[in-house]
């Protein structure tokens, strides 16, 4: 079964502090990709970054940074000194090998980042 | 400026009223979606489009019915809803449909609420 698990329902931060958003996948594919997205209240989903399988190198971008660990299925987000503007549902998301455009969804980690 | 973009933003229906939602993507995409996001629920992924062409239906009810005349434009006809199909529509694009890690961007979203 393909599965997308983000335990996280919501998460509340104080300003400038880091804050980790979990993300775990069941998966038999070999190959296969993983996502993230952030939804701010204007309802876009905006894209944030796509992951193949067989690149485990954790990736950095600003103040976001990935971290992917096969040995544990979990592909987790975390956003260094988070920003009022970082208030969103953040989604995380797994394409198999078979039917790509079929994302499997997580049910989506609201963050809420208070000045 | 959003490369999809969806108009009405907000639509408020009765249940024997006809509308539609429109989508547009300027992002030279050849895969076009429909997503429903309801509250609490994971994103649905409604149909799929590929170069005009109805690749995927998600055993939606006859009341929804996708249009798309060209790879740039998709319609969704909306007709005797129920209160229940109030949700967030979202329209997405592509690449393409298939192949590995494609990517979907969507738009803003169309809230939809049915009375």
């Amino acid at each position: 079964a393909q599965k997308v698990t983000q335990a996280q329902t919501e998460i509340s931060v104080v300003e400038k502090e880091d804050v980790t958003l979990d993300c775990v996948y069941e998966t038999r594919d070999t190959t296969y990709y993983l996502f993230w997205y952030k939804q701010p209240p204007s309802g876009e989903l905006v894209f944030l970054i796509r992951r193949n399988s067989f690149d485990e190198q954790n990736e950095i971008s600003g103040r976001y940074s990935w971290n992917f660990q096969k040995s544990t299925s979990s592909f987790n987000f975390t956003i260094t000194a988070s920003q009022v503007v970082d208030s969103a549902v953040y989604f995380c998301a797994l394409t198999p090998t078979s039917g790509t455009y079929k994302y499997i969804f997580g049910t989506g980690t609201r963050l809420k980042v208070l000045a | 400026e959003t490369g999809v973009t969806q108009t009405p933003r907000h639509l408020v229906m009765g249940m024997t009223n006809k509308k539609s939602l429109k989508c547009e993507q300027h992002l030279g995409h050849n895969a076009m979606y429909w997503y429903k996001q309801s509250a609490k629920k994971p994103l649905e992924l409604m149909f799929v489009y590929s170069l005009e062409e109805r690749v995927e239906n998600n055993s939606v009810p006859s009341r929804f019915s996708p249009e798309c005349p060209n790879s740039s434009h998709l319609f969704l006809h909306l007709h005797t809803l129920q209160p229940e199909d109030s949700a967030l529509y979202l329209c997405a694009s592509s690449q393409d449909y298939r192949g590995p890690g494609n990517t979907i961007y969507f738009g803003e979203g169309s809230w939809l609420t049915v009375v």
